[in-house]
């Protein structure tokens, strides 16, 4: 089976413009995760979805939003970028649906807002 | 609110010697507990898990142990080896719905 994938893996945007990060999940999987990890505050959950629905929601502000499609890609959105949005942002993925399934991950996405 | 700490933040060990990284979890209700290794430039990968309804659980040279009463689990890496080092990530399940993570460790292998 493939992997979780990412697209892209590299992006560098400037302050105040928006982005639109893509995860695609392991066959068969209807969870997806997605995290900010940056080095002092490791991974932060941003938000869960399963079945096309918002299941959880970290502590991020409104700018970070997510959907998921009916094949159970998902994408993360990010309006009104600031300098410290610049991170790596990593989806992961769960044959269950429940979180405390195991969690495969993506290789990510480096955001760099300059 | 949700928290998990993470100690220490760097660990260096002679190789051949055992590690140890500890967690603690603001949460009672918690009941699932990962660890994840993640190399430089990689993706994080689960190593190992406990369920609450389990004190101790081993895969080769890693086990973790897990003690309710005290809210606090454990990563014992026995016979280290250089490709050990990584940094490694604890997390708690909260409310049965999400994971949260600690901060993570750095660990460091001496040859």
């Amino acid at each position: 089976k493939a992997g979780v994938t990412q697209t892209p893996r590299y992006l560098i945007k400037t302050r105040g413009q928006q982005v639109t990060l893509s995860c695609s999940p392991i066959s068969g999987h209807r969870s997806v995760s997605w995290y900010q990890q940056t080095p002092g505050q490791g991974l932060q959950f941003l938000f869960e979805y399963f079945s096309e629905t918002q299941r959880n929601k970290g502590n991020f502000p409104g700018r970070f939003s997510g959907r998921q499609f009916s094949n159970s890609r998902s994408e993360m959105n990010v309006s009104t970028l600031e300098l410290g949005d610049s991170a790596l942002y990593l989806c992961a993925s769960s044959a269950g649906d429940r979180l405390k399934e195991t969690q495969y991950f993506g290789p990510g996405t480096r955001l760099l807002v300059l | 609110g949700e928290n998990v700490e993470q100690h220490p933040s760097t660990l260096s060990v002679q190789e051949g010697d055992s590690a140890v990284i500890k967690c603690t979890y603001s949460d009672s209700a918690s009941n699932y507990f990962p660890w994840y290794k993640q190399e430089l430039g990689k993706r994080p990968q689960l190593i190992i898990d406990i369920r609450s309804n389990v004190g101790e659980k081993k895969d080769q040279r890693i086990a973790v142990t897990l003690n309710k009463t005290a809210k606090h689990f454990s990563l014992h890496i026995t016979e280290t080896q250089p490709e050990d080092s990584a940094v490694y990530f604890c997390a708690a399940s909260f409310g049965n719905e999400k994971l949260t993570f600690g901060t993570g460790t750095r660990l460091t292998i001496i040859p």
